[in-house]
């Protein structure tokens, strides 16, 4: 069976503070697809990022960064110097191939001025 | 347009009401989907659409009927629908279901607001 979780219900933080939001998934396929989104207020999910299960290589885009720690089946998402249009419920998601999204319950952000 | 377009945004309605939540993707993309997204809630699949074809229907009760005329157009037919029922439906579209291709991701709408009094 698939599963995410992301342990962190919410979380708060003051402007320029960086946050990690946690999320570990279990699957038993060797080949699978890790996703974050991001839902802001307006409600449409944004897509972040699309990770592979053979690419362990960190990413940074911007002040977004992303850990994929295979051993730990972990894929962790920071945000440094968060800014107040952080604040939004973010979603970790996996696939694999044929078959539905798993999406982890979201974390809402608040990032306070 | 561009993206992925819902309407209406919000929607009241009575359990005896009959209506129609609409979706539009303006990206070429082959397979639709529609979400429910509760309160304190995962999002929850309802159906899928590949090229045309409905390949996924998550245990969806029958007061919801979808319907994809095309690949750019799903629908979602509601009918004496129940209280519990109320939540954000969201539409959402990639580039194909992903069978044989790595999956690609989801491009969402902005989601229709649904409460059934």
């Amino acid at each position: 069976a698939q599963k995410v979780t992301q342990a962190q219900t919410e979380i708060s933080v003051v402007e320029k503070e960086d946050v990690t939001l946690d999320c570990v998934y279990e699957t038993r396929d060797t080949t699978y697809y890790l996703f974050w989104y991001k839902q802001p207020p307006s409600g449409e999910l944004v897509f972040l990022i699309r990770r592979n299960s053979f690419d362990e290589q960190n990413e940074i885009s911007g002040r977004y960064s992303w850990n994929f720690q295979k051993s730990t089946s972990s894929f962790n998402f920071t945000i440094t110097a968060s800014q107040v249009v952080d604040s939004a419920v973010y979603f970790c998601a996996l696939r694999n191939y044929g078959q539905n999204f798993v999406f982890g319950p979201g974390t809402r952000l608040s990032v306070l001025p | 347009e561009t993206g992925v377009t819902q309407t209406p945004r919000h929607l009241v309605m009575g359990m005896t009401n009959k209506k129609s939540l609409k979706c539009e993707q303006h990206l070429g993309h082959n397979a639709m989907y529609w979400y429910k997204q509760s309160a304190k809630k995962p999002l929850e699949l309802m159906f899928v659409y590949n090229f045309k074809e409905q390949t996924e229907n998550n245990s969806v009760p029958s007061r919801f009927s979808p319907e994809c005329p095309n690949s750019s157009h799903l629908f979602l037919h509601l009918h004496t629908l129940q209280p519990e029922d109320s939540a954000l439906y969201l539409c959402a579209s990639s580039q194909d279901f992903g069978w044989v291709q790595p999956p690609y991701e989801q491009y969402f709408g902005p989601g229709t607001r649904l409460t059934v009094t």
